[in-house]
């Protein structure tokens, strides 16, 4: 067990519609990541938060936005669904303000099915 | 922008075999990561290796570090059927974020 929760597990919604992923890190880590995984492409960063600010941002569509509150916990919204947003959504976080050094600890994702 | 290439993508192997997946990036990064994802589960941390050079083990994987030729490497030694996942490298091109590979899939046939 990795200590980072997500929830929920499954989630299937349909086109069009919006949705919100939530994150709990680990305990005392002030970093968290989401990453979306796909069969054809991978394991794309999307966005990093550091102690309720953003840090960095990857290949996050603009339907898509996140925030990371007081408490650290996470959540990723995703709006105007469609299908190929189908995909594990996964959160991990980290203690360091970057990942240098630091391995990032995943928890077990958000299997997204939009239909 | 940086391109994480790992080959082979799908390995079948016999157990008791030995064998390499091969980790190449394009831009310079001083650290990579190895990582275990099993089928539908999240990712597992294995190695983090942060200088050229660098050499970890754990059981019968090793996982190495060239940064001048930006090339990692993971050895199986004497695969069993518990090795069967998918691994995944990773680079950090910027402090932010890793960059990950598309992922090695391993199955080790009895």
């Amino acid at each position: 067990d990795s200590g980072v929760t997500q929830t929920p597990k499954h989630l299937i919604t349909a086109t069009g519609q919006r949705v919100t992923l939530r994150c709990s890190p680990r305990s005392g880590d002030l970093s968290v990541y989401w990453y979306q995984q796909s069969l054809d492409q991978g394991l794309q960063f999307l966005i990093q938060y550091y102690n309720g600010e953003e840090r960095a941002k990857g290949n996050i569509l603009e339907r898509f936005s996140a925030q990371q509150f007081p408490d650290l916990h996470s959540e990723l919204n995703l709006s105007s669904l469609e299908l190929g947003d189908s995909a594990l959504y996964f959160c991990a976080s980290s203690a360091r303000q970057g990942a240098l050094g630091s391995p990032l600890h995943f928890g077990n994702g958000t299997r997204l099915t939009v239909t | 922008e940086l391109k994480v290439e790992q080959n082979p993508l799908f390995l079948s192997m016999q157990e008791g075999k030995n064998y390499t997946i091969y980790c190449n990036y394009s831009t310079t990064s001083d650290r990579l990561y190895w990582y275990r994802q099993d089928p539908g589960k999240s990712l597992e941390s294995l190695f983090v290796l942060l200088s050229n050079g660098a050499v970890k083990q754990e059981g019968r994987l090793m996982a190495s570090l060239d940064t001048k030729a930006r090339l990692s490497t993971l050895h199986i030694t004497a695969a069993v059927h518990d090795l069967s996942a998918t691994y995944f490298c990773a680079v950090t091109p910027v402090a932010e974020k890793l960059v990950f590979g598309k992922g090695t899939k391993l199955t080790v046939n009895p």
